[in-house]
């Protein structure tokens, strides 16, 4: 099966400061691309997707890059902000495996003030 | 819309119990997945239901089972508890539908700790 690995586990950077997050899968025939933030005690919340056919995908402060060939996806903070900090979660799933997700082990993010 | 809701918030059982929790989708959507969430192990998939039926299945222990009715809701049920049964249980809603197949929604999650 599917197997995604993700890095680096902690992450802290100054307020202001980006953030990369990256994450790799095994499957080729992975196609959908998700990242959760999960702050403490608190459900994990979509924040961005990209899927296999797109390379690049931007919301405000936060973009998804997926590198199909090298089998990579990353996760871009710009400008961070303490309410920024959170576990996120990196996760794959194909098509035919039905909401089938695999995840990453997650990065805690710490935005210091 | 309502959000994904699950019952009871928090749990405590003995080894060898049971236990049943619930999951109600947001409405419209016809998938619920399950996912068990601990420190070491991070979310691992257990199983995923649209319309009645488990489409997919992770690699769990067959004491763990569920069911989803024609609402929708979804239950999970753990048999013959053990201590490693511990953790964060969180189901996520899906349409499940073809155009928005894959976004995944989750619940505040159903805090199951085994004594």
């Amino acid at each position: 099966g599917e197997n995604v690995e993700q890095h680096p586990s902690t992450l802290s950077v100054q307020e202001g400061d980006s953030a990369v997050i990256k994450c790799t899968y095994s499957d080729s025939a992975s196609n959908y691309f998700p990242w959760y933030k999960q702050e403490l005690g608190k459900r994990p919340q979509l924040i961005i997707d990209i899927r296999s056919n797109v390379g690049e995908k931007k919301d405000q402060r936060i973009a998804v890059t997926l590198n199909k060939t090298a089998k990579h996806f990353s996760l871009h903070i710009t400008e961070t902000q303490p309410e920024d900090s959170a576990v996120y979660f990196c996760a794959a799933s194909t098509r035919n495996n039905f909401n089938k997700f695999y995840f990453g082990s997650g990065t805690k993010l710490n935005v210091k003030p | 819309k309502a959000g994904v809701t699950q019952t009871p918030r928090y749990l405590i059982k003995t080894r060898g119990q049971q236990v049943t929790l619930s999951c109600s989708p947001i409405s419209g959507h016809r998938s619920v997945s399950w996912y068990q969430q601990t420190p070491g192990q991070g979310l691992q998939f257990l199983f995923e239901y649209f319309s009645e039926t488990q489409r997919n299945k992770g690699n769990f222990p067959g004491r763990f089972s569920g069911r989803q009715f024609s609402n929708s809701r979804s239950e999970m049920n753990v048999s013959t508890l053990e201590l490693g049964d511990s953790a964060l249980y969180l189901c996520a809603s899906s349409p499940g539908q073809e155009a928005l197949y894959y976004e995944q929604y989750f619940g505040p999650g159903t805090r199951l700790t085994v004594t």
